[in-house]
Order: structure tokens, then C-alpha cells, then sequence
């Protein structure tokens, strides 16, 4: 089957800590998101890749690092920098065209203790 | 700024009615619009797209959008609500000149009661 996968489904993390949220997708897509979803409101772009060893910040990208080794991956770090980390990250995949829609993974649900 | 407003948090509708959710935009130029579905937990799900062409648009479970130019607007819509359609629901868009990101609405709550 065809997908994005993300794991861990929950995550927890102590504060000070980095954690790394991976997204794999075997769709064959150039393009991968990732994003942040919190209660209330809609999803806002972390960062983004068009291609393999390049990547691009989005709105909220302070605090978080990520990389594009594989064109099937595309991990998310998040620092001990992002001060508020809790929420639900949802990683993406797409054809590197405008008209063509996003595909989504399960996403991870972090939780700051 | 550009932007995408869905102005209702929440949508209530009896099981078997009709339902609209709605989204405007505010943005430079033609977008690319795009209803997706997030059940609880969950990651979206694409439902539909407007391209170019005619206005109303056909997507998955039975959902279609009309796309209205003048009023900048693309309102989901279904003819006979079902339970299984209650969902969080957000409306995106893309303008033609944009890098490749996506603009989204907050999301509405739709609750389907049986």
C-alpha cells in the first residue's frame, strides 16, 4: 500500500529534551510538509521540501530543525528551543505541482511533562 | 495578508438534511482551492478540488463545493447529511503565484445528529 507513515503515534519528552518525529512516504512525491496543529486552530507550515537536500522554513519554524536526505524521509526535530512544543504534528507529501493535493500522514501527538 | 476564513466554528445539522460549510478566501490573483476531512486523532484527508472549470466541484463521500469568483468563496456541501460525516473540516487555498504553501482555514466543527 502507498502512504505516508509517521511514527511514534504519542510521543512524551521532558522539557530541555530533543526529539525526533519521523515521516516516511512511499508515494514517490518531491514535495514533503510538515505541520502543527493546535486546538482551535488551523494547520500552520513548520517547514517544507521541494527536493532532496533542500527544505525551506515555514511560519512557525523557530525551534525545530529537520532534514531531506531520502526522498522518502523528511524527520522532524524539535528542539529544546520551541518553548511551547505541545501539539499535534502532521507531516505531508505532494507532486511538486500547484493544483496537486496533499497527502497526510496519521500524525504524532507530543506532549511536553 | 492573504488569508482563508471559514466563520463558523461549528456546524449542527439533523441527520438526512442537507449541509453547507463555508469558506472565503482573500488572496491575489486565482487559487487553487481544496476541502479536507479530519476525523479524531487523525491525519486530513483530501475530499476535493477546484481547478479551473466548472464551478461545482465533485469529491469523496458524497461531497461536492461550488466555487463563486465574485464572492471569493467555496462552500462544501452535501445534499443528505450523514452521522458518519461529523468531522473537523478546514478549506485551503492556494494562489497560483505561491511557492508551494498552502493557506487554511481554522477548521469547523461539523456534528451530524441522528
Amino acid at each position: 500500500d502507498g502512504g505516508i507513515t509517521q511514527s511514534p503515534k504519542y510521543l512524551f519528552r521532558k522539557e530541555g529534551q530533543n526529539v525526533t518525529l519521523s515521516c516516511e512516504q512511499n508515494l514517490n512525491h518531491d514535495a514533503m510538509y510538515w505541520y502543527r496543529q493546535d486546538p482551535g486552530q488551523g494547520l500552520r507550515l513548520i517547514y517544507y521540501s521541494q527536493i532532496v537536500n533542500d527544505f525551506q522554513k515555514g511560519d512557525i519554524a523557530e525551534g525545530y530543525s529537520v532534514s531531506r536526505e531520502k526522498k522518502e524521509s523528511f524527520p522532524l526535530t524539535v528542539t529544546s528551543a520551541q518553548k511551547n512544543p505541545t501539539a499535534f504534528y502532521l507531516c505531508a507529501s505532494s507532486i511538486e505541482r500547484l493544483h496537486n493535493e496533499q497527502f497526510f500522514g496519521p500524525g504524532t501527538r507530543l506532549t511536553v511533562l | 495578508a492573504q488569508s482563508v476564513a471559514q466563520p463558523e466554528d461549528q456546524v449542527n445539522v439533523a441527520e438526512g438534511n442537507p449541509l453547507t460549510v463555508k469558506c472565503t478566501y482573500s488572496v491575489s490573483g486565482n487559487p487553487y482551492l481544496f476541502w479536507y476531512v479530519q476525523y479524531p486523532n487523525r491525519g486530513l484527508q483530501f475530499l476535493l478540488k477546484y481547478i479551473t472549470g466548472d464551478n461545482l466541484v465533485k469529491g469523496s463521500y458524497g461531497f461536492e463545493a461550488e466555487f463563486n469568483k465574485s464572492q471569493t468563496s467555496f462552500h462544501l456541501k452535501k445534499p443528505s447529511a450523514l452521522v458518519s460525516d461529523s468531522a473537523l473540516y478546514f478549506c485551503a487555498v492556494r494562489p497560483m503565484d505561491s511557492n508551494y504553501q498552502l493557506i487554511w482555514g481554522a477548521g469547523t466543527k461539523l456534528i451530524i445528529k441522528p
